[in-house]
């Protein structure tokens, strides 16, 4: 594989399951980061990590966790998955979290639909 | 608070020129980045700038102006491909960027 990959591709759910969303980098990049996109809105960051083994916690994390037990995987949990979880999910990386230059790199993305 | 705005829609005609503004206000600064998306695909990287004036890459460039927490893309040369979204996104004290919704940008020819 090159660059980052997500699993699945889309997903419908029935609300109350509980869903994880696989982001798997195989570029050895440091940080890796969750978003959520929705329509007319800017991208949402949900949860980071800037380094294997820690993670926080960004704009929009209610609802959502996260794991980090090595550099290239960050899935992202949902635990009792709601309507209001519908979204295009983009898992993303980058070199370096506290550079300035900080070019992050997207995964194509999981569309979720919760039901 | 923070905040990216930039304009919901463009509409611009094949082999013209056209400029996409972004304002941003981030807490602290530490550069502003573009990114084009193209419908049901990920973002991918345009170009950044974290020091006042224009940076030209091909027939794209982008300007900053700090003082002013302003910056636009210029796209000259238009084709039909770069119909997309243009995401403008300021990057605060902590690293973190901070999106706009984006710029629908439609090419006619």
């Amino acid at each position: 594989i090159a660059g980052i990959t997500q699993a699945p591709t889309s997903q419908i759910l029935a609300a109350g399951r509980r869903m994880t969303l696989r982001c798997t980098q195989d570029m050895r990049h440091n940080a890796m980061y969750w978003y959520r996109q929705d329509l007319g809105l800017g991208l949402r960051l949900i949860h980071y990590s800037n380094t294997a083994g820690t993670t926080g916690k960004g704009e929009v994390p209610d609802g959502y966790s996260v794991s980090r037990a090595n550099t290239d995987d960050f899935p992202l949990t949902l635990a009792s998955a709601v309507p209001s979880q519908t979204s295009v999910y983009f898992c993303a990386s980058s070199d370096d979290a506290g550079g300035s230059y900080n070019e992050q790199f997207f995964g194509p993305g999981t569309r979720l639909t919760v039901l | 608070g923070q905040n990216i705005d930039q304009p919901t829609e463009m509409t611009a005609t094949e082999g013209a020129i056209v400029q996409i503004n972004c304002t941003y206000q981030t807490s602290g600064f530490n550069g502003l980045f573009w990114y084009q998306q193209h419908a049901g695909e990920a973002p991918t990287f345009l170009s950044y700038n974290v020091l006042d004036g224009l940076e030209e890459k091909g027939r794209f460039s982008s300007f900053l102006s700090r003082s002013k927490g302003y910056s636009y893309l210029l796209l000259k040369e238009l084709q039909m491909k770069d119909s997309a979204s243009y995401l403008c996104a300021g990057m605060d004290s902590n690293y973190q960027l901070i999106w706009g919704a984006g710029t629908k940008l439609i090419i006619k020819p």
